[in-house]
């Protein structure tokens, strides 16, 4: 079946630093990739999505590209700040008659310091 | 224009004790979603509905029901509490299950079963 696994966390940064939290995915036929950020009680928001491959998705200084070849859609950001702290999700709706399901990997808690 | 609301945000429940979860979307979306999320695991989808009067479940269904009444309600029943229900349970609704369709999530309910 469809899986998505993310990097283990928690990550801990400092303001300004570089992030990037990996993200792999195995499906069949041809995903549509998503990362939600959730913020300390609070739902889930979109923060980015890539619907084919060599797409990028990007969004309040996120970014991340639709790799088909390394079946990989890895969170980038150059530089992070505390308002940034969150669980970030990564996620992906499978093609064909999936009916919008959303697969999601385990979350990466991101805590960043001034 | 509310979005997608949860009713309650929470409830501590005996074992064996009932309840129902109401997810309300005023945006018209045709397909609904409730998923569960458990530290560690990210979300996992319990049941769906892709229209008014339809259901069918999703990767963790047992000990859950859903009705689809409305097209703007979707709710989630447990008949019998148990404590491995303890989750926060999220919903969410899109508007058809075309490629790369934004999900929208309400902002949960926290169940506590003792």
């Amino acid at each position: 079946g469809d899986s998505v696994t993310q990097m283990e966390g928690p990550v801990t940064l400092s303001e300004e630093a570089f992030l990037t939290i990996n993200c792999t995915y195995t499906a069949t036929g041809y995903p549509s990739l998503f990362w939600y950020v959730q913020y300390p009680g609070e739902g889930l928001q979109l923060l980015l999505k890539a619907t084919k491959a060599d797409d990028k998705g990007s969004n309040k200084g996120f970014e991340a590209t639709y790799r088909k070849e390394t079946t990989s859609f890895h969170l980038e950001k150059g530089s992070v700040q505390v308002s940034d702290s969150a669980v970030y999700f990564c996620a992906l709706t499978a093609g064909g008659t999936s009916y919008g399901k959303l697969t999601f990997g385990q979350g990466t808690i991101l805590t960043v310091h001034p | 224009n509310a979005g997608v609301t949860q009713t309650p945000k929470f409830r501590v429940l005996k074992t064996g004790q009932s309840m129902t979860l109401l997810c309300a979307q005023d945006m018209n979306h045709e397909y609904m979603y409730w998923y569960r999320q458990d530290p560690g695991m990210g979300l996992r989808l319990i049941h769906y509905s892709v229209g008014e009067g339809t259901t069918a479940k999703g990767e963790v269904p047992d000990g859950y029901n859903v009705s689809r009444l409305k097209k703007q309600n979707f709710l989630l029943g447990l008949e019998s509490a148990a404590p491995s229900q303890t989750s926060v349970y999220f919903c969410a609704s899109i508007r058809t299950s075309g490629r790369g369709e934004t999900q929208y999530f309400g902002p949960g309910t926290r169940l506590l079963v003792l």
